[in-house]
């Protein structure tokens, strides 16, 4: 079975500035795919980035960065230029290659302070 | 070109009363999943349906949860005889095929609160 920690229950960030928010995980499995999640006060789920992990390279978009760290099972999420409208809960997700299910961290809420 | 529409968005039921939880996936998928969010908690797996079947239920409760995925219609999640712990968002997702490797695309989920 596979688990997902976030250490980080809530994050709080100065607009404008960098965050980075942790995950780790725990699996066997030798290819899978992580995911970071937002979800704002409307409670949608929103995609913010994905990482397959038989790649070496850091996914990034736009202001979304992870840094990904297989032998340590590692996969933190960082936000730059922090903006207001990133103030959400952050869910990190795990899937197996052949899997079906997500797994998902418990979650980080962050405050992104004017 | 819709999202995954969930309906209602909010849904009050009494102790002891049938819940019905709706889900259109995005028009072309084929593959609905419903996750339970409890408060302050990631989601949690619950059953992963395809038309006419279901593939995986490891992560419903085994008495009074029940879903289906009909032929035509939405795909529904029954939760007969509510009690208080069954209030939590539910939240389903659809993608275009059973290995939803470039992330599941989510509903905006149903609010259940018993009373």
């Amino acid at each position: 079975a596979q688990t997902v920690t976030q250490s980080q229950p809530e994050m709080s960030v100065q607009e404008a500035e960098t965050v980075t928010l942790s995950c780790t995980y725990d699996t066997s499995e030798s290819n899978y795919y992580l995911f970071w999640y937002k979800q704002p006060p409307s409670r949608q789920m929103i995609l913010v980035i994905r990482q397959e992990a038989y790649k070496q390279q850091n996914a990034t978009e736009n202001r979304f960065s992870v840094n990904f760290q297989k032998a340590a099972k590692s996969f933190s999420l960082k936000i730059s230029d922090s903006q207001l409208g990133d103030t959400a809960m952050y869910f990190c997700a795990f899937i197996p290659d052949a899997g079906n299910m997500l797994t998902f961290g418990g979650g980080t809420r962050l405050m992104v302070k004017p | 070109n819709a999202g995954v529409m969930q309906n209602p968005r909010h849904l009050v039921r009494r102790r002891g009363q049938e819940a019905r939880l709706r889900c259109s996936p995005m028009k072309g998928h084929s593959h609905v999943y419903w996750y339970r969010q409890l408060p302050e908690e990631g989601l949690k797996f619950m059953v992963y349906l395809q038309k006419e079947n279901i593939i995986d239920e490891s992560g419903m409760p085994k008495e009074r949860f029940s879903a289906e995925f009909p032929k035509e219609g939405p795909s529904i999640l029954r939760i007969q005889q509510v009690v208080r712990g069954d209030s939590a968002a539910y939240f389903c997702a659809s993608s275009p095929m059973g290995a939803p490797n470039y992330g599941y695309t989510f509903g905006s989920g149903t609010r259940l609160t018993v009373v």
